[in-house]
C-alpha cells in the first residue's frame, strides 16, 4: 500500500506560468520530504526538501509548502520553464530512517 | 551523478536465468539502496544497505538478493529472472540520515525479461 500517493499523472502548462504538483502521505511518522526530478535515461535528482518542523522551503524558482494536519504537500515553480518539462516525483522519510517512500511521479510538460 | 556507476546500462535476459546488476560508488558513502522504478508505481525499495555486510528487505525484495562484501559496491541478484522484473533499476547513495544527506541516484539499469 503505497504510503506517498501522487495523484495527478501529468501536468501541462505555458511556459511562464504557475506548475503546482501536489501529493499525499497517509503515515504520520514522516518528518522529512523531498522532491525529485527526473528526466528520460537519467536517474532522479534531488530538487528540494522540507522538514516537517516548517510548513515553507523556499529555493530560486521552486518552492515547497507542507501542511501537516492535511498530509499534504506541494511543489510550486514559478516561472515554469521549458527545462523543467520533466518526471517529479515525492519521497518522505520517517524520524530515524534511512529509507525513502516515493510517490508514482508527476509528469510535467511546460509548452512554449 | 555523484559517483554512481552502474552496470550493465541496458540487459536482456531470458526467464529463469539468473542476473547480477552492480552498482559502485566513488564517494565512500555509508549507506546504498536499490529501487526499481515502473509505470504506476513510482520508485520502491528492493534492498539497501546501512554497512559492509550489512542489508536489509525493502518493500519488493521478494526475488532479489544482494551483497555488499566493500564499501564502494552493492550487487544486486535475481536468482531466477522473471518477466514481471522487467523494469529499470536505480541504484542511490546516502551518507546518513536522509534529513542531513539526501539520497544520490545512478543512471539506471534497463532490465527486460523475455
Amino acid at each position: 500500500d503505497q504510503q506517498v500517493k501522487q495523484n495527478s499523472p501529468s501536468l501541462s502548462v505555458q511556459e511562464g506560468r504557475i506548475s503546482i504538483l501536489n501529493c499525499d502521505y497517509t503515515n504520520s511518522m514522516f518528518d522529512y520530504f523531498l522532491w525529485y526530478k527526473k528526466y528520460p535515461a537519467e536517474g532522479p535528482t534531488f530538487l528540494i526538501s522540507i522538514s516537517s518542523i516548517k510548513d515553507k522551503n523556499e529555493d530560486g524558482r521552486f518552492t515547497v509548502f507542507l501542511n501537516k494536519s492535511a498530509k499534504h504537500l506541494s511543489l510550486h515553480i514559478v516561472p515554469s520553464q521549458p527545462g523543467d518539462s520533466a518526471v517529479y516525483f515525492c519521497a518522505a522519510s520517517a524520524v530515524g530512517d534511512y529509507k525513502l517512500s516515493f510517490g508514482a511521479g508527476t509528469t510535467v510538460t511546460v509548452r512554449a | 551523478d555523484a559517483g554512481i556507476t552502474q552496470s550493465p546500462r541496458h540487459k536482456v535476459t531470458e526467464t529463469g536465468t539468473p542476473v547480477t546488476l552492480r552498482c559502485h560508488q566513488t564517494e565512500n558513502h555509508r549507506y546504498m539502496y536499490w529501487y526499481r522504478q515502473d509505470p504506476g508505481h513510482g520508485l520502491r525499495l528492493i534492498h539497501y544497505s546501512y554497512g559492509v555486510k550489512d542489508t536489509d528487505k525493502g518493500e519488493v525484495s521478494d526475488g532479489y538478493s544482494v551483497s555488499r562484501s566493500k564499501t564502494e559496491d552493492f550487487l544486486l541478484t535475481l536468482e531466477s529472472a522473471t518477466s514481471s522484473q522487467t523494469s529499470v533499476y536505480f541504484c542511490a547513495i546516502s551518507q546518513g540520515q536522509l534529513g542531513n544527506s539526501p539520497l544520490h541516484f545512478g543512471n539506471g539499469t534497463r532490465l527486460t525479461v523475455t
